[in-house]
């Protein structure tokens, strides 16, 4: 199964901070059809997750444009640029290229 | 609008069999795809296994021989069977609806079930 590494584990930071997350792949996540199946989700507490951004680098409809994603084959990033206080939560890289779906263990993102 | 949202035991006692129901709205089983994610207290998210709108399924192969996605598209539901439960089979367990038109993704989730494995 393809293991995702997130860092940090936790992250604190002050409203306005522009922050991000590593997510690294134990394989490349390009498919045969040239897309990479990586996204980004985000779980407020107490509730479900949302996705945030589909395919490295797409924006989910509704999403503030303060989230980008960014990387290729091994390597991901998501992008905060200026943590609002409802941006709390923890973040989830997945990755859909191979099988099982696979979930990064987490960033928990704290508002200083 | 498109819903999902979970129904079961809130507690199941170990070694039994665990049942739960998502019920859609919004959308078509027939034409989309609906998945199960679990969730323990505090750590982080399992895909399970989910059925595509042709009816077939797919399993986490770590699980695949105590579960079993169904569903009833007359009713608007998926319905999750895990056999053999034990305490580390206490979870939030979600349903989610799965994109795959454009790319691969889950794009709506219900709210969740928690499901507590004891005697």
């Amino acid at each position: 199964d393809v293991v995702l590494t997130q860092t940090p584990p936790t992250l604190s930071a002050t409203i306005g901070q522009s922050v991000s997350i590593s997510c690294r792949s134990s394989q490349s996540l390009l498919d045969g059809d040239g897309d990479t199946y990586l996204n980004w989700l985000l779980q407020r507490p107490g509730q479900s997750p949302q996705l945030l951004i589909y395919s490295v680098s797409n924006l989910e409809s509704g999403v503030p444009n303060r989230f980008s994603g960014s990387g290729s084959e091994t390597d991901f990033t998501l992008k905060i640029s200026g943590v609002e206080a409802e941006d709390l939560g923890v973040y989830y890289c997945m990755q859909a290229t191979h099988a099982p779906l696979t979930f990064g263990s987490g960033t928990k993102l704290e508002i200083k | 609008q498109v819903q999902l949202k979970e129904s079961g035991p809130g507690l199941v006692q170990p070694s039994q069999t665990l049942s739960l129901t998502c019920t859609v709205s919004g959308f078509s089983l027939t034409s989309n795809s609906v998945h199960w994610v679990r969730q323990p207290p505090g750590k982080g998210l399992e895909w399970m296994g989910g059925i595509w709108g042709d009816g077939s399924t797919d399993y986490n192969s770590a699980l695949k021989s105590r579960l079993s996605i169904s569903r009833d598209t007359s009713k608007s539901q998926v319905f999750l069977k895990m056999n053999s439960l034990q305490t580390d089979d206490t979870a939030i367990y979600f349903c989610t609806r799965w994109v795959t038109t454009t790319a691969n993704y889950f794009d709506y989730w219900g709210q969740g079930v928690m499901v507590t494995v004891s005697s």
